[in-house]
């Protein structure tokens, strides 16, 4: 089992620029979420997917968008990019909440994205 | 969001000496608990979870204690061993939201002294 693989591992873009991060889910979990990292922190909620839909969404702005294609994978957009968004992107899979109720987080070993 | 704190944000402690990670929760609705390992480089692991029916909860090595009057969570680590040194995260579901939505402290960085 590949567990969650993350695509890229390391990027760096500059102020104003755009960015796709990518997300496989371990195999049998059909939920994706996305948490952004800063530096000395604990991981943020951004929003999280289910059957190709935002399901619910943290405290973030419209410059972040996001995709749950029917395999399951999820894309995580950024536009706009602001230097104070230089983070560890963190993707993290589980199961529907409506069949185990709240259930592990698996998470894939991020995307750091350097914005300068 | 919900405020999950930890008490100490470093913790030094010698090889083959216990360690106690605390972790405090403001949301009594909070349900389900869960505590996170992350080393340099790495996404957060998995260790433990305990849901908020239980108050004691054991794995190999660690023990997640929830004391739910006062809002706190201890992970115990037995026997701490260098390869244990990483920050650890305590992470909480909030049941009235109904999904999947998990918030983190901001984490307590363990070193093992060998």
């Amino acid at each position: 089992d590949a567990g969650v693989t993350q695509s890229p591992t390391h990027l760096i873009k500059t102020r104003g620029q755009q960015v796709t991060l990518r997300c496989s889910p371990k195999s049998g979990h059909d939920t994706v979420s996305w948490y952004q990292q800063a530096l000395g922190q604990g991981p943020q909620f951004i929003f999280q997917y289910y059957e190709e839909e935002e399901r619910q969404r943290g405290n973030f702005p419209d410059r972040f968008s996001g995709h749950q294609f029917p395999n399951y994978s999820s894309e995580l957009n950024v536009n706009a990019l602001l230097l104070g968004d230089s983070a560890l992107y963190l993707c993290a899979s589980s199961l529907d909440w409506r069949l185990r109720g709240a259930n592990v987080l698996t998470f894939g070993a991020g995307s750091r994205l350097t914005v300068l | 969001g919900e405020s999950v704190g930890l008490h100490l944000p470093t913790l030094s402690v010698q090889e083959g000496d216990n360690s106690i990670i605390n972790c405090a929760y403001s949301n009594s609705a909070s349900d389900y608990f869960i505590w996170y390992k992350q080393e340099s480089g790495k996404g957060p692991q998995f260790i433990i979870d305990i849901r908020s029916n239980m108050d004691k909860r054991q794995g190999q090595r660690v023990t997640v204690l929830l004391n739910k009057t006062v809002k706190h969570l201890s992970l115990q680590i037995a026997a701490t061993q260098p390869g244990d040194s990483a920050v650890y995260f305590c992470a909480e579901n909030i049941a009235i939201y109904n999904f999947n939505k998990f918030y983190f402290g901001s984490g307590t960085k363990l070193n093992v002294k060998p």
